[in-house]
This record gives C-alpha cells, structure tokens and sequence, in this order.
C-alpha cells in the first residue's frame, strides 16, 4: 500500500513568487491535513479537506490556500512569497476528517531567498 | 481554540534510562491524546495515542498516562535505547473534534 506522497520534495523561490504543492493521500483516505513545520515553531495546522471540502483552517494569512480534487489529492498555494514562508510543508492524510490518526508525507522543503 | 504546551523541549538521557515527556491542554473537552515520534530527516509517525475513557495505555517500553482533572498527559520510555534518539509531539483534538493541535516538540537524545 503506498503512503502519502508529496510533491516536489525540495524547491527554492525568491520574495514575490507563488508555489503549488502536492499531496496524494493513502487509496482510501479522504481526508488531507497540511502542516508547516519550522524549527521554532513546531507543527503549525494549515489546513484540512475532506470530501473537497475545506473542513479546518488554522492561523495563517490569506496568501495560504488550498485545494482537493475528487481523487483526494490536494494542493496548498502559497502567493507573494516571504523569506518567512520557509519552511518544512508536511500533508497528512487519515480515513476520515478531524481528530484520527494521522499518516505524513515526507515533506515539501521550501527556500524563500 | 486548543493551547497545548510541551515540555522539556530538549531532554539528555544515558541508555538504559528512563525518559518523560510532559504536556499540557487547555480545552477540557479534549478526548484525544497522540504522540508522533519525528527521526532526523524523516516524517513524523504516529507511537501511541490515548483517548480519555483510559488513564494509562502501554506499547512494549512506551507508556501514556493522562489526567484528565489536571489536563496533562505524559510519554514515558522505558529502558531508553540510542534509535529512541528524536524529536517526540504530544497533539490533542480541539473542543470540536476536528483537529490536532501539537505541542512544540521535544529532542529527546538517548546517549550510549
């Protein structure tokens, strides 16, 4: 059975860009969780989708958006890049929405220069 | 919304000692208590988990005891070993059941 998989695991953009990045959860989850992970701040909730729907949203500005597609995969953006916004980017995926056991991609390392 | 706080957030243990790691909630309404274990370079992955109906769970040398009252819970090792080495996150649900929110992290070193 194949785990989470997140696409591209590395990428570097300069101030102003924006960036996709893509998360195809375990066959049957429909649920996919993003989290940012920094070395001084933890696991930080992005958000969740269930069903193509935006479930939960954590405390982050508009600039961070996401997306699911009817197979479950999703996508997070983030527009107008800061050197802030650099960053560990881990999707999470379980059977169904909120607080359940969660399985984690290996990450999308993001440079902001 | 939940507030969860981790400590120590660095812990130096010799081998064959036992290591604790202690966390706590704000939202008394948390029934679901997680610990992810995160090795160097790689994902975090789930260890033990514990719900509220149960004040101690065990896995092998892994133990989860949880207050509800005092709205703690606790990771204990036993018996440490060097692969034990790694960053551990406590996480618990938020008063809807609809999210983790996790702790910041504890780096756990088990020195042979």
């Amino acid at each position: 059975k194949a785990g989470v998989t997140q696409t591209p695991r590395y990428l570097i953009k300069t101030r102003g860009q924006q960036v996709t990045l893509s998360c195809s959860p375990i066959s049957g989850h429909r649920s996919v969780s993003w989290y940012q992970q920094t070395p001084g701040q933890g696991l930080q909730f992005l958000f969740e989708y269930f069903s193509e729907t935006q479930r939960n949203k954590g405390n982050f500005p508009g600039r961070f958006s996401g997306r699911q597609f009817s197979n479950s995969r999703s996508e997070m953006n983030v527009s107008t890049l800061e050197l802030g916004d650099s960053a560990l980017y881990l999707c999470a995926s379980s059977l169904v929405s909120g607080a359940n056991v969660l399985t984690f991609g290996a990450g999308s390392r993001l440079t902001v220069l | 919304g939940e507030n969860v706080e981790q400590h120590p957030s660095t812990l130096s243990v010799q081998e064959g000692d036992s290591a604790v790691i202690k966390c706590t909630y704000s939202d008394s309404a948390s029934n679901y208590f997680p610990w992810y274990k995160q090795e160097l370079g790689k994902r975090p992955q789930l260890i033990i988990d514990i719900r509220s109906n149960v004040g101690e769970k065990k896995d092998q040398r892994i133990a989860v005891t949880l207050n509800k009252t005092a709205k703690h819970f606790s990771l204990h090792i036993t018996e440490t070993q060097p692969e034990d080495s790694a960053v551990y996150f406590c996480a618990a649900e938020d008063n809807a059941g609809n999210m983790l929110t996790f702790g910041g992290g504890t780096r756990l070193m088990v020195k042979p």
